[in-house]
């Protein structure tokens, strides 16, 4: 069992919609997430912490983490074609704090 | 300027041969990481370093080798490169914060093609 799973897409959405990104970790003690955003080709950056179970909103970008059920997900209100790039959840797994990530999930927001 | 740097950007190398990328920061950060990406398999940690005395093996250090020259400056050398050690190299940096809650931040990659 990987670490941190992601569904690998590419999931689709239309332009205005609500794109909806999951993720699992295995490792129970995990106290951080994190979700990246990568362009094709660029190096990814960070859009969203979470630290604490429940929801944690950024302007369009809404992330939800609930560790009894092991699972992060990632929101995005109003999906518009920029937001078209490959999603990473990471996850700081074990004692000497390593980020983990998963293999990415790629949007494809459509006009 | 940027805070990560890596240079070079793209190199084509030769199996067998040795080659060295380098991985600059401003950010005064302590910690520093190199990863590589593969297609499908996300990002992967190579080596990581807590401070200029400290370097640790991630999971896939077979074939690498680093020097923490100095806080800003970490480098990370295929001592004989082969053919599937070609992918996007990332180097990334980190402090630890308030909670033992950090980010990290990643230069802009070198891209690897070993012939």
């Amino acid at each position: 069992q990987k670490e941190v799973e992601q569904n690998s897409g590419p999931l689709s959405v239309p332009e205005g919609a609500i794109a909806s990104l999951n993720c699992t970790y295995s490792d129970r003690g995990s106290q951080s997430f994190f979700w990246y955003r990568q362009y094709s080709g660029k190096s990814p950056e960070l859009i969203m912490s979470i630290y604490s179970n429940g929801d944690k909103e950024d302007g369009r970008f809404t992330a939800q983490l609930n560790k009894a059920s092991q699972y992060v997900s990632l929101l995005i209100r109003d999906s518009q074609p920029s937001d078209s790039a490959t999603y990473l959840c990471a996850v700081i797994s074990g004692g000497y704090n390593k980020l983990i990530f998963g293999a990415g999930t790629r949007l494809a927001v459509h006009p | 300027d940027a805070d990560v740097t890596q240079t070079p950007r793209n190199r084509i190398t030769k199996t067998g041969k040795r080659i060295m990328l380098e991985c600059s920061q401003t950010k005064g950060h302590d910690r520093m990481y190199w990863y590589r990406q593969d297609p499908g398999l996300g990002l992967r940690l190579i080596y990581y370093s807590f401070d200029v005395k400290d370097i640790n093996k991630g999971e896939i250090s077979d074939g690498y080798s680093v020097s923490r020259q100095a806080q800003a400056k970490f480098s990370l050398s295929l001592e004989s490169a082969i053919p599937n050690q070609t992918a996007l190299y990332f180097c990334a940096t980190s402090d630890l914060e308030t909670g033992a809650q950090e980010t990290q931040y990643f230069g802009p990659g070198t891209r690897l093609l070993v012939l």
